[in-house]
């Protein structure tokens, strides 16, 4: 299996700007995470999806974020419209029961002008 | 109540030295505590993980102790190596958050050759 799959790996907009971020998880993995990472939060949890479903998006940071997961090979994260404090890397996240290991993706490194 | 406190936040070893790094909890349902090992550029791994019910957990170089009664826990590793440099986190969860993981702030760890 290539692991989870992340794209792009580098996106650089504009302030104010939409943009969309996608991931594939593992293969028959039912558990798909959102995660930020920056320097002065660290690692944050946006929300999570099982079997397609959002369980918990207490951890998205404001209206301007959103997520699908219309099967269970894709998710998408979107901001709009974008920020500079949203510059941050991304990280998806997948596995295969809840309370198991989970398998990141190699992070999408945004930066919002 | 939720909060992992991860410390040091960076740590300089010698080649075959031992790396200790060390996290504090509040939260006594926490479960289940992982630890993920972060190269540059890449998403975090799961390393090693240890459930309360264990007071220690060896796997090759890695191990984590486990204090329950002071809340805390640790990761050493042993006869360290330039190959080992990387962010290390500690992380939490249980069963009541739905095996969340709440993450450390992260220790950047450089062995020296």
């Amino acid at each position: 299996d290539a692991g989870v799959i992340q794209s792009p790996r580098h996106e650089v907009t504009e302030m104010g700007q939409e943009v969309t971020l996608r991931c594939k998880p593992i293969s028959g993995h039912d558990y798909l995470f959102w995660y930020r990472q920056t320097m002065m939060r660290g690692l944050e949890l946006l929300i999570y999806f099982n079997n397609n479903v959002p369980i918990d998006d207490s951890g998205m940071p404001e209206d301007r974020f959103s997520a699908k997961m219309p099967n269970a090979s894709f998710s998408t994260l979107k901001i709009q419209p974008s920020e500079p404090r949203d510059s941050a890397v991304y990280f998806c996240a997948s596995s295969l029961r809840r309370g198991t290991e989970q398998f990141f993706g190699p992070g999408t490194r945004l930066t919002v002008l | 109540q939720q909060q992992v406190k991860q410390s040091p936040q960076s740590l300089i070893v010698q080649k075959g030295g031992i790396s200790i790094i060390n996290c504090a909890y509040e939260n006594t349902a926490f479960d289940y505590f992982p630890w993920y090992q972060q190269f540059p550029g890449k998403g975090p791994a799961l390393l090693i993980a240890i459930r309360p019910d264990v007071s220690e957990k060896k796997e090759g170089r890695f191990t984590i102790s486990f204090n329950k009664s002071a809340k805390q826990f640790s990761l050493h590793i042993m006869d360290s190596q330039p190959g080992d440099s990387a962010t290390y986190f500690c992380a939490a969860t249980s069963m009541d958050s739905s095996y969340k993981l709440i993450f450390g702030s992260g220790t950047r760890l450089l062995v020296r050759p």
